[in-house]
């Protein structure tokens, strides 16, 4: 019954690897969002999507690549990875008119070796 | 510019009332969110102000004043489980949600 879920929970690579972290939401949201959360715990959206479309692309390296095959589903892919990466990643989803109430899922902690 | 400014820790005491700001600078203005996250946890809503006034929901409340473009989060009767990190978001123009960078609350017995 879990609202929102991401795997893995915990990534740890080596630099210039690829790798992908899925997220999927059972709330019938249509909102659905990619956060980084750094080592100070400062948390910044990277991308959202409305209904399978992308409608927020902050200023993130091109390394790093979305994808919604569904409104339930939006996956995040990052190549080359780099040190400056590790960080926690976290899902979320929202209604796209309740965008202050968001629902966040428990987050995959990245390290990059 | 957009930023959102708390105070990076608080400390209190059980059964003690804290209040935790926040002041922000945003293009557009819709409402002001709080979150709670324990560590290692995923950030948990808690409350929305889009109004000026205190919203209540239990032991927790929260505040708004636009014309000031300042809130704060309240909460009574604190527990030990209280302890966590609190953050102050609010939605622009663009539709994102931009984070405070976290109030870390420590309660002490």
């Amino acid at each position: 019954d879990t609202a929102v879920s991401q795997t893995p929970k915990y990534l740890v690579t080596q630099m210039g690897n690829d790798k992908s972290i899925k997220c999927e939401q059972n709330l019938g949201h249509d909102t659905m969002y990619w956060y980084k959360q750094d080592s100070k715990k400062f948390l910044k959206i990277m991308f959202s999507y409305n209904n399978k479309e992308l409608i927020i692309n902050e200023t993130v390296p091109n390394r790093f690549s979305p994808k919604s095959p569904d409104k339930a589903h939006l996956n995040l892919h990052i190549n080359s990875l780099e040190l400056g990466d590790s960080a926690v990643y976290f899902c979320a989803s929202s209604h796209p008119t309740g965008r202050e109430t968001q629902y966040f899922g428990p987050g995959t902690r990245l390290l990059v070796l | 510019g957009q930023s959102l400014e708390q105070p990076s820790e608080v400390t209190a005491v059980e059964g003690a009332i804290v209040q935790m700001n926040c002041t922000y600078q945003t293009s557009g203005f819709y409402g002001l969110s709080w979150y709670q996250q324990h560590d290692g946890g995923a950030p948990t809503f808690l409350s929305y102000n889009a109004l000026d006034g205190l919203e209540e929901t239990g032991r927790f409340s929260s505040f708004l004043s636009r014309s000031d473009s300042y809130g704060y989060l309240l909460l009574q009767e604190l527990q030990m489980k209280d302890s966590a990190s609190y953050f102050c978001a609010v939605e622009n123009q663009g539709g994102k949600l931009i984070f405070g960078q976290g109030t870390e609350l420590s309660v002490k017995p």
